[in-house]
């Protein structure tokens, strides 16, 4: 069972470099989620979508784009890479929105900019 | 906004004894959620309590989620090396699926 599988798993960039994370899940949720996780800040929402061709804004939007093009996956853009991107990079899935489902994650991407 | 304030950040315990990590908020949430997530890993599905006082065991670890919804709780019983990791509690941050994450409390249990 792949579930949430998120490439690449390491990247390093240059300052101004751009480049896409990829995500994909093969449990054909519904939602998809992009977050980063950053020492002692926890996991802080990117942007999520709730459907194929939808995306929404969450806590942490600046300097990022998304696109669902396919239902499958979820791809997090960044057009020109900052130092204050270097992150961990998780992405998540859901069937639906009850309160009690899990989100399901990757293994992560971990980019470093210099 | 609604935030999770997770305590203690970090823990260094040896085999066998007691700990208990707390999770509050000045928001009622609907329901919590807590995590485990290991080095190189994303985070996996612990429990998720969703009535106010209700009470959830899982093995050695207990949950608890305060009668007004605002605060829970994860102890554990007789720490095991196994148990080393990051403990991660969530409340739902709303109608899409979002979550809400406490910043996390590292665990080391030293055998």
């Amino acid at each position: 069972n792949a579930g949430v599988t998120q490439t690449p798993k390491f990247r390093v960039l240059k300052t101004g470099q751009s480049m896409t994370l990829l995500c994909a899940q093969d449990m054909n949720h519904e939602y998809m989620y992009w977050y980063r996780q950053d020492p002692g800040m926890g996991l802080r929402l990117i942007h999520y979508s709730v459907g194929e061709g939808t995306t929404a804004k969450g806590e942490v939007p600046d300097g990022y784009n998304v696109s669902r093009l396919k239902k499958q996956n979820f791809l997090l853009g960044l057009e020109s890479a900052a130092p204050s991107q270097t992150s961990v990079y998780f992405c998540a899935s859901i069937q639906a929105t009850r309160y009690n489902q899990p989100q399901h994650f990757g293994d992560g991407t971990r980019l470093s900019i210099l | 906004t609604q935030l999770l304030e997770q305590s203690p950040q970090f823990l260094s315990i040896q085999e066998g004894e007691n700990l208990t990590v707390y999770c509050n908020s000045s928001s009622v949430f609907s329901s919590l959620q807590w995590y485990r997530q290991e080095p190189g890993e994303g985070p996996v599905l612990l429990v998720t309590v969703v009535t106010g006082g209700e009470v959830k065991k899982l093995k050695r670890l207990t949950f608890q989620f305060g009668d007004a919804r605002k605060d829970s709780s994860l102890h554990i019983t007789a720490a095991q090396p196994g148990d080393t990791g990051l403990y991660l509690c969530a409340g739902d941050g709303g109608s899409q699926g979002n979550l809400i994450f406490g910043k996390g409390t590292k665990l080391s249990v030293k055998p």
